[in-house]
């Protein structure tokens, strides 16, 4: 199946600093969801989006769907500690045989240092 | 609480053993899936089920094997076919059938066969 390119792979930051991290597609997609998993952990759902262009914030999470239905950004504002994991980003592809199924991105390992 | 439990949290195996691991949730989601985690990659889909005795592949299939005979309950039987069985095996569900396409998941199960 297909794979989304989620970069970056991993991210060090300092505490305070902004993040972003963004998934890419050669389809288009009608749904993006981004996902932040803890070690040994499933993963939590943070934020979905389901229009093109919708911009949508869970606190210090912010999340685009873009306008070419290709992509999806994640940024986080003031990294704290608590922050860290790995997040992934998911999505819906258009079309009905891909109907209740996702495909995700490989991850982005957060680190933050105090 | 209403959410979705995986049991147990660690299974260990003998290599030719078949392993069913459990997986119910309690938020009546009509749809439920199964997912493989290995370290560094994103998840990627083993079987999924819509409704109630209804099954379907996902993209690695196979040696894998699952029931849906309730709406609550989607095990996954990990059989000796599969050849590499040892990872982390998430368990999801959602809402079939509306706009809502967000997948909620489990804690997990971490399989290792030796």
């Amino acid at each position: 199946g297909q794979q989304l390119n989620q970069s970056p792979q991993s991210m060090f930051i300092q505490e305070g600093e902004d993040v972003s991290m963004n998934c890419t597609s050669s389809s288009i997609f009608n749904t993006w969801l981004w996902y932040k998993q803890d070690p040994g952990e499933g993963p939590v759902l943070l934020i979905a989006l389901y229009k093109a262009g919708e911009l949508t914030s869970n606190g210090r999470l912010t999340a685009q769907f873009g306008i070419t239905r290709k992509d999806s950004f994640l940024n986080i504002s003031a990294s704290i500690p608590s922050d860290v994991g790995i997040y992934f980003c998911a999505g819906q592809r258009a079309g009905g045989t891909s109907y209740g199924k996702l495909t995700f991105g490989q991850g982005t390992i957060l680190t933050v240092h105090p | 609480d209403g959410g979705i439990t995986q049991s147990p949290k660690y299974l260990f195996r003998k290599e030719g053993q078949n392993v069913t691991l459990s997986c119910e949730q309690n938020l009546n989601h009509d749809a439920m899936y199964w997912y493989r985690q290995d370290p560094g990659q994103g998840l990627r889909l083993i079987y999924y089920s819509q409704i109630v005795n209804d099954f379907q592949k996902g993209d690695i299939a196979e040696g894998y094997s699952v029931s849906r005979e309730k709406k609550e309950s989607f095990p996954l039987t990990v059989t000796s076919a599969q050849k590499n069985p040892t990872a982390f095996y998430l368990c999801a569900s959602s809402i079939r059938g509306s706009d809502l396409r967000e997948q909620y998941f489990g804690p997990g199960t971490r399989l290792t066969v030796t």
